[in-house]
């Protein structure tokens, strides 16, 4: 059966600090997909990254980046010099083939000025 | 390019009456689409998926159903709202295969008096 953590339920920075999101998944599937998404305080959620079992390259996007790392089924995401505009719900997602998505519980950011 | 349509964007409701939130996906055919709730600081509740007209799924047992009448458009409805119903309602699609990220509406703020 699909699951997802995401054990910290709040975080809160300051501004310009580095912050780390966990997302840990559990799967019997080889063949299966992650994402990130973002809620802001707006509501919509937004995606971020899609990454496949099979890619365990690292990701940067700016001052965003991702960790995946199947020996501990986590895939981990770090905003690098925060800002308030990431203050937000961030969700990690699992969907293994031929499945709808499992959702963590999410993680509410708040960065602080 | 994809865009969903998802409205009202707020509602109230009395307890007991009607309900009707409406979906459409332009620019893609034979979309997988979704509906989630979102209580309060909560995750996300999948409630329904259809993976084609007239092709429902639910998920979770309650008072509110929905429908398929065409290819694009996904409708959540309720015959008699509860208070419990009050929430966050999001509509979603994706283009088939796990692999594709699910992209989200903007969501109805649902409250029920």
């Amino acid at each position: 059966a699909q699951k997802v953590t995401q054990a910290q339920t709040e975080i809160s920075v300051v501004e310009k600090e580095d912050v780390t999101l966990d997302c840990v998944y559990e799967t019997r599937d080889t063949t299966y997909y992650l994402f990130w998404y973002k809620q802001p305080p707006s509501g919509e959620l937004v995606f971020l990254i899609r990454r496949n079992s099979f890619d365990e390259q690292n990701e940067i996007s700016g001052r965003y980046s991702w960790n995946f790392q199947k020996s501990t089924s986590s895939f981990n995401f770090t905003i690098t010099a925060s800002q308030v505009v990431d203050s937000a719900v961030y969700f990690c997602a699992l969907s293994e083939y031929g499945q709808n998505f499992v959702f963590g519980p999410g993680t509410r950011l708040s960065v602080l000025p | 390019s994809q865009t969903i349509h998802q409205w009202p964007a707020t509602l109230v409701q009395p307890v007991g009456s009607p309900l009707s939130l409406e979906c459409t996906v332009e620019g893609t055919s034979n979309p997988n689409l979704y509906w989630y709730r979102q209580a309060a600081g909560r995750g996300l509740q999948l409630l329904f998926y259809s993976v084609g007209i007239g092709q429902i799924s639910s998920e979770v047992p309650q008072n509110l159903s929905a429908s398929r009448p065409q290819d694009r458009q996904f409708i959540l409805s309720s015959k008699k709202l509860l208070l419990s119903d009050s929430g966050f309602y999001l509509c979603a699609w994706r283009q088939g295969n796990s692999n594709q990220p699910q992209h989200f509406g903007d969501g109805t703020r649902l409250s029920i008096l």
